[in-house]
């Protein structure tokens, strides 16, 4: 199975600024992932990053509140723009592997104050 | 449409004794259906897949999940429980092209020493 690294762990950060969060895999993969597990919830999924083309966003979700850069196939960054206490999750990177499973990183986890 | 359903938000066991958490889903295809695992500040980790070979399913830690069609089920069971199975576990459903996953709103599993 895959290994997949994400960056930072955790952070704390103040209203009104961004953070990026980095997903690296140790193999390359086609699609790549994005999740938020707000506090006490479970996973929903934020978009699809595929290399070389453009990510696709669920429903609640858009592009200038979560870019998403995919430059290559084992490396994929999620940034939270303008961030109030509501975005305050752990954030989670997956990639799907043979047999439809998915693998996930450890999570970033972060607090908005 | 796919959903899931956990029948149960918290479930609390002692150690040494059964342990069953219940899934529901509902599903147009032939599902894939998944447990993970979530530790405390840890990522999801996949505890077993079924994936329409054999109903009965062994996966890591002693776990186990029977896929019963006539019921839509997937209840995760182990005979004893283990002061380190105390996590979050979420059931998760994926229609045959593994395009989207499907995640249950967890279970939090306590054991009592």
């Amino acid at each position: 199975s895959a290994v997949i690294s994400q960056k930072p762990s955790r952070d704390i950060c103040q209203r009104g600024t961004s953070l990026t969060i980095q997903c690296q895999v140790d193999s390359q993969v086609t699609m790549m992932f994005w999740y938020r597990q707000q506090p006490g919830q479970s996973l929903t999924l934020i978009a699809t990053a595929n290399q070389g083309s453009e990510a696709t966003y669920e429903s609640g979700f858009v592009i200038d509140k979560f870019p998403i850069s995919r430059p290559n196939l084992t490396f994929s960054t999620l940034t939270v723009s303008n961030m109030s206490p509501e975005d305050s999750s752990i954030y989670l990177c997956s990639v799907r592997l043979r047999a439809n499973v998915l693998t996930f990183g450890a999570g970033s986890r972060l607090t908005v104050l | 449409a796919q959903s899931v359903t956990q029948l149960d938000s918290h479930v609390s066991v002692s150690e040494g004794t059964p342990v069953l958490l219940r899934c529901n889903y509902s599903s147009s295809y032939s599902p894939s259906l998944f447990w993970y695992v979530q530790h405390p500040n840890k990522g999801l980790q996949l505890l077993l897949k079924y994936t329409s070979a054999a109903t009965l399913v062994k996966g890591i830690n002693g776990f186990e999940a029977e896929f019963k069609k006539s019921e839509t089920s997937f209840h995760l069971t182990k005979p004893s429980a283990h002061m380190s199975d105390a996590a979050e576990y979420f059931c998760v459903v994926s229609e045959s092209t593994g395009n989207q996953f499907y995640f249950g709103t967890g279970t939090s599993l306590t054991v009592i020493p």
